[in-house]
């Protein structure tokens, strides 16, 4: 069975400084990851993901993640916060044993202050 | 090039009460997607449907729930009797191919509440 572990419910971070959100991953087969973001009262909306190839992904509004086969991670990263970047953030994950299903992780509170 | 969308946007019922939550997906999707997140957990899959055939539905917690897509278009999500753990978001998605590394575009979700 697949799964995915955020250990942070929350991240806080200074505009303007680095910000990384972690993600882990178990899959029995080749993972396909994903990160989604849900700003308040909105829906889930798509940010990048990783499915072969170079493992530095870049994505919407200058996200980047980094997958780490050996660590089984998928951390996202942004080089300087905007406190518009606050929102819920949702790492996800399938492989072809699951169907089509995504499996996600638990969510992390991303609070950028000014 | 419209987006998932999904009706209502908000809903609250009294327990015992039967709601139906509307999906309209990305046009030309085939595959469209039920999920939910309640209690502030992580989000759920429940079903999926490829056109009007239901591909897997797994997910779906119970027989209270019952998913329609007649016609291969928009989909339909009934609760019936709600029950107050069925407080919650439940977001409906859609993508072009059922291909595990293609991207699952999600709605802006329709929020439950159940009293």
């Amino acid at each position: 069975a697949q799964s995915v572990a955020q250990p942070e419910d929350q991240v806080n971070v200074a505009e303007g400084n680095p910000l990384t959100v972690k993600c882990t991953y178990s899959v029995s087969g080749n993972p396909y990851l994903f990160w989604y973001v849900q700003y308040p009262n909105r829906g889930l909306q798509f940010l990048l993901k990783y499915i072969t190839g170079d493992n530095l992904v870049k994505g919407s509004y200058g996200f980047e993640a980094e997958f780490n086969k050996s660590q089984t991670s998928f951390h996202l990263k942004k080089p300087s916060a905007l406190v518009s970047d606050s929102a819920l953030y949702f790492c996800a994950v399938r492989d072809e044993s699951s169907g089509d299903k995504l499996t996600f992780g638990t969510g992390t509170r991303l609070a950028v202050r000014p | 090039e419209a987006g998932v969308t999904q009706f209502p946007s908000h809903s609250v019922i009294e327990k015992g009460q039967t709601v139906t939550l509307r999906c309209d997906p990305i046009s030309g999707h085939d595959n469209l997607y039920w999920y939910r997140r309640v209690m502030g957990k992580e989000i759920k899959f429940l079903l999926h449907f490829v056109k009007e055939s239901k591909q897997d539905e797994s997910g779906m917690p119970n027989n209270r729930f019952l998913a329609e897509r007649t016609g291969g278009t928009y989909s339909t999500l009934k609760v019936q009797p709600a029950e107050l753990e069925d407080s919650g978001v439940y977001f409906c998605a859609s993508s072009q191919v059922a291909f595990s590394g293609n991207t699952i575009y999600f709605g802006e979700g329709s929020w439950l509440t159940v009293v």
